[in-house]
């Protein structure tokens, strides 16, 4: 089974600096899908980013990347230039690539990131 | 991305009546709907599959005639918790998928308190 760990409950970092969030999980696939999700306290979820695992570059969207190292299993997200709204909870997600009814994510316990101004 | 609600936002019920959560998928055909359970600063805890016009595939230790799912249609799915307990307080949140769709969009959830 796959499973997806995240080793660091909470994190903080200063208005305008860089910070790195890790994650790591375990699969016997080739094939799938990473993703960072954002929880602000409003609740609602926000997908941050994805990554095929198929694709060696590293996915980014505007201040967030990613560092994905898919021999070492490892997916951590760079937040630069961090902003007061990027205080959220955020979770690592996998999803297998050929899904078919086996769709759901598995989620890892989440990083608490709160930024100071 | 594409747009999910669920009403209620809040709901307060009394211990022992059974209370009905709508998700629905506004802007697109959800052929599947996930439903999760969230409690306070932990992670999303996936309760059941919900796929359009089949019955709901429910994760292991999730009570199935406790948490009735129905996916009628395209654009709704409820989740119904009967005879609630004050331990089914949480916060539960939707999510739909369009075929193989690899995103799943996430509705702004509903906290619900049992007295």
């Amino acid at each position: 089974a796959q499973t997806v760990t995240q080793s660091q409950p909470e994190m903080s970092v200063q208005e305008a600096e860089t910070v790195t969030l890790s994650c790591t999980y375990d699969t016997s696939e080739s094939d799938y899908y990473l993703f960072w999700y954002k929880q602000p306290p409003s609740r609602q979820m926000i997908l941050v980013i994805r990554q095929e695992a198929y694709k060696q570059q590293n996915a980014t969207e505007n201040r967030f990347s990613v560092n994905f190292q898919k021999a070492a299993k490892s997916f951590s997200l760079k937040i630069s230039d961090s902003q007061l709204g990027d205080a959220a909870m955020y979770f690592c997600a996998y999803r297998r690539y050929n899904a078919g009814n086996n769709r759901k994510l598995i989620w890892g316990l989440g990083t608490s990131l709160a930024v100071n101004p | 991305g594409a747009v999910v609600s669920q009403h209620p936002s809040r709901v307060i019920c009394k211990s022992g009546t059974s209370v009905k959560i709508e998700c629905r998928s506004l802007d697109f055909q959800a052929t599947t709907m996930f439903w999760y359970r969230q409690f306070p600063k932990q992670s999303l805890m996936l309760m059941a599959t919900s796929n359009e016009g089949s019955k709901a595939t429910y994760e292991q230790g999730v009570e199935k005639d406790k948490f009735l799912i129905n996916h009628a249609s395209l654009t709704l799915s409820t989740l119904t918790v009967t005879s609630a307990h004050p331990e089914d307080s949480s916060f539960y949140i939707c999510s739909t998928q369009h075929g193989s769709s690899y995103e799943q969009y996430f509705g702004p959830g509903t906290r619900l308190t049992v007295t």
